[in-house]
């Protein structure tokens, strides 16, 4: 079974400061791992993906995500938080040994940028 | 181009009754999968379809089923409808699922009330 935990249901920062949103996985195999957004009576937009090579992935908006295989995590970062950031934030899993396409998320994390 | 489209928007129903959501994928793409997202929580995976073939199933009743049609949409279906169903049901569609990792794409939402 695959789990996905954030610890944090509200991250707070201050616009203009880095942000962190954390997240820590659990597969039985090597994981494929994934950020989406969800703004306001929206779906979730796709914003970054790790599957192989580099530790740290870039996506949409100057997000990047950081894979830590002996942590088990995979940490969402942005060097300069915008209000415009203020979101729904989820963390998702997927096994390579699944032949599906089956996520399994976290439970979101609400990040919050004040002015 | 088009997005995942999902129908209705919003639908109130009251307990035992039957629903049917339905949802297009982003054109060119064959896989859709159903999430189920209660207020508060992570989305959690329902079904997927691969060229009109069930892929995966979550845990969930047998009240849910879903089917895809040739064209690749897919509806999903809901019976004997409790309270607790009530939810923002996504669908997501993604190129295919049997090679590379494919992200998926996510429509707004059918947003479902069961009183």
């Amino acid at each position: 079974a695959q789990s996905v935990a954030q610890p944090e249901d509200q991250v707070n920062v201050a616009e203009g400061n880095p942000l962190t949103v954390k997240c820590t996985y659990s597969v039985s195999g090597n994981p494929y791992l994934f950020w989406y957004v969800q703004y306001p009576n929206r779906g979730l937009q796709f914003l970054l993906k790790y599957i192989t090579g580099d530790n740290l992935v870039k996506g949409s908006y100057g997000f990047e995500a950081e894979f830590n295989k002996s942590q088990t995590s995979f940490h969402l970062k942005k060097p300069s938080a915008l209000v415009s950031d203020s979101a729904l934030y989820f963390c998702a899993v997927r096994d390579r040994n699944n032949a599906g396409n089956m996520l399994t998320f976290g439970g979101g994390t609400r990040l919050m940028v004040k002015p | 181009d088009a997005g995942v489209t999902q129908s209705p928007t919003h639908l109130i129903k009251t307990r035992g009754q039957q629903v049917t959501l339905r949802c297009s994928p982003i054109s060119g793409h064959k896989s859709v999968s159903w999430y189920q997202q209660v207020l508060g929580q992570g989305p959690q995976f329902i079904f997927q379809y691969y060229e009109k073939e069930e892929r995966g199933r979550g845990n969930f009743p047998d009240r849910f089923s879903a089917r895809q049609f040739p064209n690749y949409s897919s509806e999903l279906n809901v019976n004997a409808l409790l309270l607790g169903d009530s939810a923002l049901y996504l669908c997501a569609s993604s190129l295919e699922v049997l090679r590379g990792i494919n992200e998926q794409f996510f429509g707004p939402g059918t947003r479902l009330t069961v009183l």
